[in-house]
């Protein structure tokens, strides 16, 4: 059983680009999150899914941030016209709803740095 | 909200040796899930424990072990007989109980980094 995967691990992009991540999630999860970590801080909740419908977006998620799961299964999270600011490790986590106590498990992150 | 509190940023531990990590929370809930997660450099994060609120028994994996007072909200996690291989950035997170739809998120506290000398 392969774990939760992320793509590209790292991203180096200039002010101004677009970047878009992609998250798959472990294969019979149904939902699917998206965290923000800085250096040296705890991670940040971004937004959530389950299945393909998105249920909760944090106030993090500025306008210009847009996270899809067409389908249901992959997820991709995209940054519009990215400031230095957004520069973190953006992380996917997911985990199987229905059964009390489930674990969230999480990817291995995407390093985002905006120059 | 649910707001989770590590004041340690670093904590050193011998090899060996026993160490305790710290970790108050606040709700207003009563029934609820604590962790701890561990990163290591570069690497992802793995849950290392979890505690339900409603268990008065204290969760223990291995070397692993908590101490939950519920009455303080605080949880911290003992690692007995420290390994160099325990290295890493530790996170107590929250969450609640709801098993569907929203409100399923973890809450983070800032993490205490935990180096190991040999």
């Amino acid at each position: 059983d392969t774990g939760v995967s992320q793509d590209p691990r790292h991203k180096i992009t200039k002010r101004g680009q677009n970047v878009t991540f992609r998250c798959d999630p472990i294969s019979e999860h149904n939902r699917l999150y998206w965290y923000r970590q800085t250096l040296g801080q705890g991670p940040e909740f971004l937004t959530y899914f389950q299945n393909e419908a998105q249920l909760e977006k944090s106030r993090l998620l500025s306008d210009r941030f847009s996270a899809e799961r067409p389908k249901g299964s992959f997820s991709t999270l995209e940054i519009q016209r990215t400031e230095q600011g957004d520069s973190a490790m953006y992380l996917c986590a997911s985990s199987l709803a229905g059964e009390r106590g489930n674990t969230i498990y999480f990817g291995e992150g995407s390093w985002l740095t905006v120059v | 909200a649910q707001t989770v509190t590590q004041s340690q940023p670093e904590m050193s531990v011998q090899e060996a040796e026993t160490v305790t990590l710290s970790c108050t929370y606040d709700t207003s809930e009563s029934d609820y899930y604590l962790f701890w997660y561990k990163q290591p450099p570069s690497r992802q994060m793995i849950l290392v424990i979890r505690q339900e609120a409603y268990k008065q028994q204290n969760a223990t994996e291995n070397r692993f072990s908590v101490n939950f007072q519920k009455a303080a909200k605080s949880f911290s996690l003992k690692i007995s007989d420290s390994q160099l291989g325990d290295a890493a950035m530790y996170f107590c997170a929250y969450r609640r109980t709801a098993v569907t739809g929203a409100n399923s998120k973890l809450t983070f506290g800032k993490g205490i980094t935990l180096s190991v000398r040999p």
